[in-house]
């Protein structure tokens, strides 16, 4: 059961460059999110979806979009990346809201 | 939307010593409160969760406490042992409004042997 499974783990881009972040879940979870996390700011939620084909702003969502096409699967993508942009991701998945959220490995972007 | 502070940022304590940490939330109507232990470089792990229908859980070592009223709740760690030292995040969610986890800002927590 590899639970959820972020890829890649590392990448670095020039600004202005794009790129999509996966994240795949194997446990049937209906809810997924993308947080950054960044020193001394904790976990902020960018984009999370309720389901398949659904999703919906979180805390800081500019410069990013998402889609979620198919249930087991929640793609972040960086249509023009800024230095602002260097973080590490977290994607997360759950059942439902108000129980366990299953993190990936995280991904860890910088932006030059 | 949710607002969670939570403190201190940083906390040491030796081997064997209880921590504490705090944090307060402001949406009153939020129902379910998870702690989260992030070990260094590693992914976030749920530890304890907490909802509004308690105010008090216990898992060995490791004890949540809720006050609704103050808009407070606090983990407890007794006899800390090295591998404890992480960083603890605490969250709240109101499951009928505002559907996400709001995350503090995280407690780096270190035990000294």
């Amino acid at each position: 059961n590899a639970g959820v499974t972020q890829t890649p783990k590392f990448r670095v881009l020039k600004t202005g460059q794009s790129m999509t972040l996966l994240c795949a879940q194997d446990m049937n979870h209906e809810y997924m999110y993308w947080y950054r996390q960044d020193p001394g700011m904790g976990l902020r939620l960018i984009h999370y979806s309720v389901g398949e084909g659904t999703t919906a702003k979180g805390e800081v969502p500019d410069g990013y979009n998402v889609s979620r096409l198919k249930k087991q699967n929640f793609l972040l993508g960086l249509e023009s990346a800024a230095p602002s942009q260097t973080s590490v991701y977290f994607c997360a998945s759950s059942a439902d809201m108000n129980t366990e959220a299953f993190f990936g490995q995280g991904t860890r972007l910088t932006v030059v | 939307g949710e607002n969670v502070e939570q403190h201190p940022s940083t906390l040491s304590v030796q081997e064997g010593d209880s921590a504490v940490i705090k944090c307060t939330y402001s949406d009153s109507a939020s129902n379910y409160f998870p702690w989260y232990k992030q070990e260094l470089g590693k992914r976030p792990q749920l530890i304890i969760d907490i909802r509004s229908n308690v105010g008090e859980k216990k898992d060995q070592r490791i004890a949540v406490t809720l006050n609704k009223t103050a808009k407070h709740f606090s983990l407890h760690i007794t006899e800390t042992q090295p591998e404890d030292s992480a960083v603890y995040f605490c969250a709240a969610l109101n499951s009928g409004g505002y559907q996400k986890v709001t995350f503090g800002t995280g407690t780096k927590l270190q035990v000294i042997p």
